[in-house]
């Protein structure tokens, strides 16, 4: 399968601990995405790469959050210090090139106790 | 802040009925692109819009693109089962190139 895979698909853990996500896109894409989605909502970007730069962060991307793509070619998210509301369904996504479409992967299903 | 209102919320209807989503916003897109999405599942690209009055038919849909290219529509025929899902309307709006911005959605369920 070519498609976008990100791991784990669940992870349950403690509100104040570090948690961390990977992304591994489509090979050729150079775009890279991260959204949230919480239940009954559409997804909301979080942020992007181009290769390995971070070109955009969302207002919704608080100082726990961190994203980073040092090759150009997996990503990894990481919340420090987990609260409740961090629970959601985070996503990745990848294109080629701004325009054309993003293609998602199946999601990393956060629940914070 | 750009929205894209989607409508109706909710939809439950019979297999073989037909139904519309709509998916609507004050502002112009770029282009819009329809998704539909299972539960645990990450959305999966049905269909991208790009020129305003442009209409797509991918087997029983249908997506029509509004002239002013404000609002978006996804006519279903002869619904199936299988067509269950959340479907979801998103857009890279003029001047934002890269993000998408999502609707609310349109939790479709068919019945047997």
């Amino acid at each position: 399968d070519t498609g976008v895979s990100q791991n784990p698909r669940h992870k349950i853990t403690k509100r104040g601990q570090n948690v961390t996500f990977r992304c591994d896109p489509i090979s050729e894409h150079n775009r890279l995405y991260w959204y949230r989605q919480t239940l009954g909502q559409g997804p909301e970007f979080l942020t992007y790469f181009q290769n390995e730069a971070q070109l955009e962060k969302s207002r919704l991307l608080s100082d726990r959050f961190s994203a980073e793509r040092p090759k150009g070619s997996f990503s990894t998210l990481e919340i420090q210090r987990t609260e409740q509301g961090d629970s959601a369904m985070y996503l990745c996504a990848s294109s080629l090139g701004s325009s054309s479409e993003q293609y998602f992967g199946p999601g990393t299903r956060l629940t914070v106790t | 802040t750009q929205l894209l209102e989607q409508s109706p919320q909710f939809l439950s209807i019979q297999e073989g009925e037909n139904l519309t989503v709509y998916c609507n916003s004050s502002s112009v897109f770029s282009s819009l692109q329809w998704y539909r999405q299972e539960p645990g599942e990450g959305p999966v690209l049905l269909v991208t819009v790009v020129t305003g009055g442009e209409v797509k038919k991918l087997k029983r849909l249908t997506f029509q693109f509004g002239d002013a290219r404000k609002d978006s529509s996804l006519h279903i025929t002869a619904a199936q089962p299988g067509d269950t899902g959340l479907y979801l309307c998103a857009s890279r709006f003029t001047g934002t190139a890269s993000k998408l911005t999502f609707g609310t959605g349109t939790r479709l369920q068919v019945t047997l």
